[in-house]
C-alpha cells in the first residue's frame, strides 16, 4: 500500500514570494492533516480536513496561509507571502476517519531567506 | 504555552539496556497519548499508545506507562537496538483520540553500540 506522498521535498524561497505544497493521502483515507514542524519543536496543527470540509483550522494564520481539498482527495497548502518565520518542514498525514491512525508523509523542508 | 512536555532533547544508551523516555503534560482534558518515531528525513510513524482508562500498554519491546495524577507518561524500551535510534516524540489528545494531537518538543535517543 502507497504511503502518503508529499512534494516538493525541499523549497528555498525569498520572503514576499508564494509557494504551495502538495499533499495525496493514503487511498480511502478521508481525513486529512496539515502540520508545521520548526526546527527544535514538535508538530503543530495548520488543518484538518474530513473529505473535503473544514474540521479544524483554529492554528493556521488565515493572513497568509490558505489550504484546499477540492475533491475530498489531495490537498495543496499555500503560503503567501512567505515570512522568514515560516522556515519549517511542513508534514501532510492522513488518517482513515477521525481519531484514526494518522500516517505522515515525508514533509516539505521550506527554507525562506 | 507547551502543553506537552519532554524536557530531555536527547538521550544515549548502551545497546541491549534499556532506554527510557519521559514526557510531561500539563492539560487536564487529554485523556489519550501516543509516541511517534521519527527518522532523518521521513515522517514521525506511530509507535504505541495508552488510553486514560489504562496505567500501562505493552507491544514488544515497547511498553508506555501512564501516571495520571502525576501528568505524567513514559515509553520504555528494552532491550534497545541500533535501530532505535531515532527522535520520539509524545503526543496528547483528548476525547479518547478524536481531539487534535499535541505533540512534545521531542527527544533524540542514540543506542550506542
Amino acid at each position: 500500500e502507497a504511503g502518503v506522498a508529499q512534494s516538493p521535498r525541499y523549497k528555498i524561497i525569498e520572503k514576499r514570494q508564494s509557494v504551495a505544497f502538495w499533499c495525496n493521502p493514503i487511498s480511502g483515507h478521508a481525513t486529512l492533516y496539515w502540520y508545521q514542524q520548526i526546527l527544535g519543536q514538535g508538530p503543530k496543527l495548520l488543518i484538518q480536513f474530513q473529505n473535503n470540509g473544514v474540521v479544524d483550522d483554529s492554528q493556521l494564520p488565515k493572513d497568509r496561509f490558505s489550504a484546499e481539498r477540492l475533491k475530498g482527495v489531495d490537498s495543496t497548502l499555500k503560503i503567501q507571502p512567505a515570512k522568514l518565520e515560516d522556515s519549517a518542514v511542513y508534514l501532510c498525514a492522513s488518517s482513515l476517519d477521525r481519531g484514526g491512525e494518522q500516517f505522515f508523509g515525508p514533509g516539505t523542508r521550506l527554507t525562506v531567506l | 504555552d507547551q502543553q506537552v512536555k519532554q524536557n530531555s532533547p536527547s538521550l544515549s544508551v548502551q545497546e541491549g539496556r534499556i532506554s527510557i523516555l519521559n514526557c510531561d503534560y500539563t492539560n487536564s482534558m487529554f485523556d489519550y497519548f501516543l509516541w511517534y518515531k521519527k527518522y532523518p528525513a521521513e515522517g514521525p510513524t506511530f509507535l504505541i499508545s495508552i488510553s486514560s482508562i489504562k496505567d500501562k500498554n505493552e507491544d514488544g519491546r515497547f511498553t508506555v506507562f501512564l501516571n495520571k495524577s502525576a501528568k505524567h507518561l513514559s515509553l520504555h524500551i528494552v532491550p534497545s537496538q541500533p535501530g532505535d535510534s531515532a527522535v520520539y516524540f509524545c503526543a496528547a489528545s483528548g476525547n479518547f483520540g478524536n481531539e487534535k494531537l499535541t505533540f512534545g518538543t521531542g527527544t533524540r535517543l542514540t543506542i550506542i553500540p
